[in-house]
């Protein structure tokens, strides 16, 4: 089973940034949060990853609280392209596996 | 984007056929995964291989088998078909098992049993 929770759907703005929400409180020292998005019929598209510390890519930001038991992905400034399942994923150190849920249905308003 | 096709991309067949899609990665990762995805919700893992001829089972393999001849083709068949397995089919690849290897995802195919 997965080991995150996260909100069924979310709406926002176009050109605001798109906050998305993730419940990993048992997660273990060793695990790594991750996050992909699976656009409408699209294979999953990987984002971010990080440990502890947040991570900043061209894509995204990955804040992860002291406690590491959530997380948030923020989305800068989403475009009608953001709209997508976005996937948070806790995946184990040397351990290949992605136990995935159901995500959160993001969706970009103009 | 990664280097990953997957084919078809499209397939109808019928219940009790064998069917064998492929995948193929120009990125020379060692491993190699198969996915299910079901609507509404997360993929799931079927088989994986870490090298030629080196494969494992994974979350759902029953009426399933692959192979890995060549590092760069990693085949999934379905010795008969049955309408439970009517899925959008997954492939990805990574370099290794670790934290730091990202899987990246192929197109997918979608199968329908009929």
């Amino acid at each position: 089973d997965a080991k995150t929770t996260q909100p069924t759907s979310m709406d926002c703005a176009e050109g605001r940034a798109a906050n998305l929400p993730c419940n990993h409180s048992t997660i273990s020292g060793n695990e790594y949060v991750y996050w992909y998005r699976q656009i409408h019929s699209q294979g999953p598209q990987y984002i971010i990853h990080g440990l502890k510390n947040n991570e900043t890519n061209e894509m995204a930001s990955l804040i992860i609280t002291e406690d590491r038991k959530s997380s948030t992905l923020i989305l800068p400034h989403a475009t009608l392209r953001d709209t997508a399942v976005y996937y948070c994923i806790v995946r184990e150190d040397s351990n290949y596996q992605l136990i995935w849920g159901a995500g959160t249905k993001l969706i970009i308003k103009p | 984007d990664a280097g990953i096709t997957q084919s078809p991309r499209h397939k109808v067949t019928e219940t009790g056929t064998p069917v064998t899609l492929r995948c193929h990665q120009t990125e020379n990762h060692r491993y190699m995964y198969w996915y299910r995805q079901d609507p509404g919700h997360g993929l799931r893992l079927i088989h994986y291989s870490y090298g030629v001829k080196d494969t494992d089972k994974g979350e759902v393999s029953d009426g399933y088998s692959v192979s890995r001849s060549k590092t760069e083709d990693f085949l999934l068949t379905l010795e008969s078909a049955t309408s439970s397995q009517t899925s959008v089919y997954f492939c990805a690849i990574s370099a290794g098992p670790s934290s730091t290897d990202t899987q990246y995802f192929g197109p997918g195919t979608r199968l329908t049993v009929l």
